[in-house]
């Protein structure tokens, strides 16, 4: 079965460095996107992409982050200066979107961004 | 602004029984209602969907029931495995708002043998 790929599974960073979390998504799927679980609490919405540019943005997603799809398979979520709140575990995911009304995300396994 | 809300953080059933995770949402735009499973290391999965136009949707063990009025969905399991017991998300999108996930808290499901 298809799925969602993210590299690294954790990450330890000092507080101020920049860290780049890697996806490859679905290959078929034209929809990409990032979410975030602080530890105990919810799933989060950062940032949708399409067609090469960002379609939405939540408040979260700060002039600290960026998006790329630096070529046909990768997508990458970059955090230039983390903070402390900033650790969470940070999940890829993809969808075909065959319908706004009925879009399925599938995602990764995440990413655990611990910031010291 | 919590337009999705799961209020009970946990949940304990005995295997064979049925489990009911319940869902509540406040914006009315929304018209697209998804549960996810979530197991400790792994992202979230995608277990059912239900549009709007419905009031419920059957696969196999898994049901979900949609109440618009009372804008209230819930999740029956029946019956419950112990390879059920996960976190549970309750997800909802709006056409308008680009196909976007919102996400509930999650309620954390416990099947005992």
């Amino acid at each position: 079965e298809p799925e969602v790929t993210q590299t690294p599974s954790h990450q330890v960073t000092q507080m101020g460095q920049e860290v780049i979390l890697r996806c490859v998504p679905i290959s078929n799927h034209l929809y990409f996107y990032w979410y975030r679980q602080i530890l105990g609490q919810k799933v989060e919405f950062l940032v949708s992409f399409y067609n090469n540019e960002i379609s939405e943005k939540s408040e979260i997603f700060d002039d600290q982050f960026s998006v790329e799809r630096p070529d046909g398979s990768n997508f990458t979520l970059k955090i230039r200066s983390t903070k402390l709140e900033d650790s969470a575990m940070y999940f890829c995911a993809s969808s075909e979107m065959i319908s706004p009304g009925a879009n399925v995300l599938t995602f990764g396994a995440g990413s655990r961004l611990t910031v010291l | 602004d919590q337009q999705v809300k799961q209020n009970s953080p946990s949940l304990s059933v005995q295997e064979g029984r049925i489990s009911i995770l319940n869902c509540d949402y406040t914006n009315s735009m929304f018209d697209y209602f998804l549960w996810y499973k979530k197991y400790p290391a792994e992202g979230p999965t995608f277990l059912i969907s239900i549009s709007s136009i419905k009031d419920k949707n059957e696969d196999g063990r898994f049901t979900v029931f949609l109440n618009k009025s009372a804008k209230h969905l819930s999740l029956h399991i029946v019956p419950s495995q112990p390879g059920d017991s996960a976190v549970y998300f309750c997800a909802a999108s709006a056409r308008n708002q680009g196909g976007k996930l919102i996400f509930g808290q999650g309620t954390e499901l416990s099947v005992k043998p």
